[in-house]
């Protein structure tokens, strides 16, 4: 079964810092790869997506993302972090186009004036 | 375009009382619909996955006669919490996959539901 690693629980950044939020993904195949943001109390948003092509995927909110296939590896960048960006931001992945969603831990981003 | 809308958002009840939580796509047809359950400053567990017209599958150590999920519709899937326990208080969402973005596996949240049993 595929299982999703997301190293950092908690991270902080200063405002109009860069980021980045490790994923590490196990599956023998290329999977289907996404990044989602919580807000305390709300249900999920798609931040970006993967599944084929090019492996620098851009997202809203000036997010992207990279696949790496070597490195089983599917990191969530920002180059300059807003307030507006503290979150719970869960990574995922799913075997193919049907198949249901397995979810990292979550790592949760706080933002520091 | 591809809302998932949950209702309620927050319900209290009290211990030994049925609760139904209902997840609605309201511009797309969802295909499948998958139930998650989250444990405060944790991550989603799948707890059943349902197709219209049929039988939901359930995650194993998920109770199905406990967790009643019914799918009766391409737009609407019910989850009834039978007889709830102060354990079964958590945050629930629900999931749609769209046929339209049914090649990208993609899925679309609902805001959740907040369930506290007293």
């Amino acid at each position: 079964a595929q299982s999703v690693t997301q190293p950092d629980i908690h991270i902080t950044v200063s405002e109009g810092a860069s980021l980045e939020l490790r994923c590490n993904y196990s599956y023998g195949a290329t999977p289907y790869l996404f990044w989602y943001v919580q807000s305390p109390g709300q249900g999920l948003q798609l931040l970006l997506k993967y599944f084929s092509g090019d492996t620098l995927v851009q997202g809203i909110k000036g997010f992207e993302a990279e696949f790496k296939r070597s490195q089983s590896s599917f990191n969530l960048r920002k180059p300059s972090v807003h307030w507006s960006d503290a979150a719970e931001y869960f990574c995922a992945v799913g075997l193919n186009a049907g198949n249901m969603l397995t979810f990292g831990g979550g790592t949760r981003l706080m933002v520091k004036p | 375009g591809a809302v998932v809308s949950q209702h309620p958002s927050r319900v209290i009840c009290k211990s030994g009382t049925s609760v139904k939580i209902e997840c609605r796509s309201l511009d797309f047809q969802a295909t499948t619909m998958f139930w998650y359950r989250q444990f405060p400053k944790q991550s989603l567990m799948l707890m059943a996955t349902s197709n219209e017209g049929s039988k939901a599958t359930y995650e194993q150590g998920v109770e199905k006669d406990k967790f009643l999920i019914n799918h009766a519709s391409l737009t609407l899937s019910t989850l009834t919490v039978t007889s709830a326990h102060p354990e079964d208080s958590s945050f629930y969402i629900c999931s749609a996959r769209s046929r339209v973005f049914a090649n990208t596996g993609e899925l679309f949240f609902g805001e959740g539901s907040r369930l506290t049993v007293l």
